[in-house]
C-alpha cells in the first residue's frame, strides 16, 4: 500500500506570496491532519479534514488554509507569506474510525518551504 | 502550553544497549499515545502506539508502558541498534473535540554509537 505522499517536496517563496501545497493521504484514509515543524515550535496542529469538512484547527492565522476534495485528497494554502512561514509542513492521514475512537496517524515526508 | 513534554533532548547509548525515553503529559483527558521517529528531512514514522486502558504494549525491540497515575509514559528499544539514531516524538491525543489533533512532545535525540 502506498504511504502519504506530499508535493511539491521542496518550495521557495518571498514574503507576500502565497504558496498551495498538496497531500495524497493513504488509500482508504479519510482524515487528513496538517502539521507545522519548526526548530522553535516543534510539531504544530494545524487543522483536520474528514469527507470535504474541517473539523478542527489549531492556533494558526487566518492566513492558513486548507481544503480537502472527494477522494480525500487535501491542500493547505498560505496567503501572504512572512518569513517565519518557512517550516517543514507535514501532512498525515488516518482512517477515522467510527464512534471518535482514536486512530493512528501515518505522516508523509513533508514539504520544506523556504520563505525569503 | 506544552500538554506533552520530552525533557531530555538527548540520549546516547551503546548498541547493544538498553535505551529508554522519557514522556511526561499533563491532559488527564488523553487516553491514547504514540511514539514517532523521525530522521531530517523526512516526515515522522510510526513506531508504537498504546492505549489507556493498557499499561504496556510490545512490538519487537520496542516496548511502551504508561502509567497513567504519574501521567508518565516511556519508550524501550532493546537492543539499540546504530539505525534507531534519530529523533524520537511521544505524542497524545484524546481530548474532548480533538479530531486529527496530535499533542507532540519536543523529541529525544536519539545517539547509538559502536
Amino acid at each position: 500500500k502506498a504511504g502519504v505522499t506530499q508535493t511539491p517536496r521542496y518550495l521557495i517563496k518571498t514574503r507576500g506570496q502565497q504558496v498551495t501545497l498538496s497531500c495524497s493521504p493513504i488509500s482508504g484514509h479519510r482524515s487528513v491532519s496538517w502539521y507545522q515543524q519548526t526548530p522553535g515550535q516543534g510539531l504544530q496542529f494545524l487543522f483536520e479534514y474528514f469527507s470535504e469538512t474541517q473539523r478542527n484547527k489549531g492556533n494558526f492565522p487566518g492566513r492558513f488554509s486548507g481544503r480537502q476534495f472527494s477522494n480525500s485528497r487535501s491542500e493547505m494554502n498560505v496567503s501572504t507569506l512572512e518569513l517565519g512561514d518557512s517550516a517543514l509542513y507535514l501532512c498525515a492521514s488516518s482512517r477515522s474510525l467510527a464512534g471518535g475512537v482514536t486512530d493512528t496517524q501515518y505522516f508523509g515526508p513533508g514539504t520544506r518551504l523556504t520563505v525569503l | 502550553d506544552q500538554q506533552v513534554k520530552q525533557n531530555s533532548p538527548s540520549l546516547s547509548v551503546q548498541e547493544g544497549r538498553i535505551s529508554i525515553l522519557n514522556c511526561d503529559y499533563t491532559n488527564s483527558m488523553f487516553d491514547y499515545f504514540l511514539w514517532y521517529k523521525k530522521y531530517p528531512a523526512e516526515g515522522p514514522t510510526f513506531l508504537i502506539s498504546i492505549s489507556s486502558i493498557k499499561d504496556k504494549n510490545e512490538d519487537g525491540r520496542f516496548t511502551v508502558f504508561l502509567n497513567k497515575s504519574a501521567k508518565h509514559l516511556s519508550l524501550h528499544i532493546v537492543p539499540s541498534q546504530p539505525g534507531d539514531s534519530a529523533v524520537y516524538f511521544c505524542a497524545a491525543s484524546g481530548e474532548t473535540d480533538s479530531w486529527g489533533k496530535l499533542q507532540f512532545g519536543a523529541g529525544t535525540q536519539v545517539v547509538v554509537t559502536p
